[in-house]
């Protein structure tokens, strides 16, 4: 479900290493993720998505990996910027369910020069 | 290409005045919509969703209400603000089908004083 009532987590990283977010998911019939990128006072952006019949998938700068086993997602962002600070919420959906995401907590990425 | 507007971007309004924040969306028919509320620094929570015109479905019980008047517009309202009303409101539409990502507007910041 949606924690809402939590405090972001905060992941801080120097500019230029790596970054890893992760989020696991509790409904194992979920078969759609997605990853959301929220700059302060915008709305979430999409970066990217997966598909249950996927273990990785690559975009820009951006991995995103999938362990259906131990239900857990996570973004990998190569040479992080400063443009990459964030708030980045990861998403699921279940299949034959409407369409209805259910979203994470969301992380907190800040990226030191 | 499909576009989602949300106004206003930023609200100051008096306890016990009423709202009114409005959200359309272009180049698609048959939308989900959707109106997600965030506290600063917390998590995404869904208050309405709306699969046709008419069709509103509550989440959260509370000082709110929605309404979908046209297929591509949703409405979020209140007869009375409550300084708990305060937040960032997104607006969202999806394609009607599994396994697609939701699109955000902009966002409005509304502050009840």
């Amino acid at each position: 479900g949606e924690s809402v009532g939590l405090h972001l987590p905060t992941l801080s990283v120097q500019e230029g290493d790596n970054s890893i977010i992760n989020c696991a998911y509790s409904n194992s019939a979920s078969d759609y993720f997605i990853w959301y990128k929220q700059e302060s006072g915008k709305g979430p952006q999409f970066i990217i998505d997966i598909r249950s019949n996927m273990d990785k998938r690559q975009g820009q700068r951006v991995t995103v990996l999938l362990n259906k086993t131990v239900k857990h997602l996570s973004l990998q962002i190569a040479a992080t910027q400063p443009g990459d600070s964030a708030v980045y919420f990861c998403a699921e959906n279940e299949d034959n369910a409407g369409n209805m995401l259910t979203f994470g907590g969301g992380t907190r990425l800040m990226v030191k020069p | 290409s499909q576009t989602i507007h949300q106004w206003p971007a930023t609200l100051v309004q008096p306890v016990g005045s009423p709202l009114s924040l409005e959200c359309t969306v272009e180049g698609t028919s048959n939308p989900n919509l959707y109106w997600y509320r965030q506290a600063a620094g917390r998590g995404l929570q869904l208050l309405f969703y709306s699969v046709g015109i008419g069709q509103i479905s509550s989440e959260v019980p509370q000082n709110l209400s929605a309404s979908r008047p046209q297929d591509r517009q949703f409405i979020l309202s209140s007869k009375k603000l409550l300084l708990s009303d305060s937040g960032f409101y997104l607006c969202a539409w999806s394609k009607r089908v599994d396994n697609y990502g939701y699109t955000f507007g902009s966002g409005t910041r509304l502050t009840v004083v």
